[in-house]
C-alpha cells in the first residue's frame, strides 16, 4: 500500500498549458504539504493544508492554486505554464503540524518539464 | 531567523569508510530534528529524528546522529559506508513553538567509491 501517492510520475507539456497534479495520502494524516525541488536538489515549501484548511502560502505565482478536497487529497492545479516551473514537486504529510514533531512521509514526485 | 545548515554540499567517502554528515540549526529554541534519505527518481525518506529524550538517535540502516544543543549541532553518521547508501541526504528542523513548517537544509549529496 503506497501511504503518500501522487500522478502523474511524469508529465511534460507546453508552456502556456494549464495541468494539475494529484496527491492521495492513506495515512489518516491531518496535515499536507506541495513541495518544488529544482536542479540543484532545493527543497522549498510552496503550501500547506492542515484539516483542509490552507496554514502555509508562499511566495508562489499565483498561476499555483491548491485545492484540498478533503484531508486525504491535496491536488496542485498550475496555470500558464513557464519554463521556470520545471521541477520535481513532492506531496508530502504529517499527522498533524509540524510544532508536535511528527515527521512528513513524501511521495515519489512529478517530474514536470514545460518544453 | 530560523535555518538549517548542511556543511558540505557534496561528500565522498570509501567503501567501509566513516560517514559523516554535517547539520547545523540558528535558533534559541532547541528544534525537533530530522534526516531524510533521497534515492535516485524517489521520494524523501525519513531516516531518524530527535524530539525529546535521549540525545544519540538510532535510525535506519545503521545510521544514527546526535543532538548537541551546546553546538546546535545534529550530524549524521554510520560507521561503515555501503555502495547503496550513495544518495541526497536532508537534514530538517521544525519547531514547538512555531507550528506550521519544516525547515530543510540544501542537501548533502554522498558519494561512494568502490
Amino acid at each position: 500500500d503506497t501511504a503518500v501517492s501522487q500522478t502523474p510520475k511524469y508529465l511534460v507539456t507546453q508552456m502556456g498549458n494549464d495541468k494539475s497534479i494529484k496527491c492521495e495520502q492513506n495515512l489518516g494524516h491531518d496535515t499536507m504539504y506541495w513541495y518544488k525541488q529544482d536542479s540543484k536538489k532545493f527543497l522549498k515549501i510552496m503550501f500547506s493544508y492542515n484539516n483542509k484548511e490552507l496554514i502555509i502560502n508562499e511566495t508562489v505565482p499565483n498561476r499555483f492554486s491548491p485545492k484540498s478536497p478533503d484531508k486525504a487529497h491535496l491536488n496542485l492545479h498550475i496555470n500558464s505554464l513557464e519554463l521556470g516551473d520545471s521541477a520535481v514537486y513532492f506531496c508530502a504529510s504529517s499527522q498533524d503540524v509540524p510544532l508536535l514533531g511528527n515527521e512528513q512521509f513524501f511521495g515519489p514526485g512529478t517530474r514536470l518539464t514545460v518544453l | 531567523a530560523q535555518s538549517v545548515t548542511q556543511l558540505g554540499s557534496h561528500v565522498s567517502v570509501s567503501e567501509g569508510a566513516l560517514v559523516l554528515l554535517r547539520c547545523n540549526y540558528s535558533s534559541s529554541v532547541p528544534p525537533y530534528l530530522f534526516w531524510y534519505v533521497q534515492y535516485p527518481n524517489q521520494g524523501l525518506q525519513l531516516l531518524l529524528k530527535y524530539t525529546t529524550g535521549a540525545t544519540l538517535v538510532k535510525g535506519i540502516n545503521g545510521f544514527e546522529a546526535e543532538f548537541k544543543k551546546s553546538e546546535t549541532s545534529f550530524h549524521l553518521t554510520k560507521p561503515s559506508a555501503h555502495m547503496s547508501d550513495a544518495a541526497e541526504y536532508f537534514c530538517a528542523v521544525s519547531y514547538p513553538n512555531t507550528g506550521n513548517q519544516f525547515y530543510f537544509g540544501t542537501g548533502t549529496s554522498l558519494t561512494v567509491i568502490p
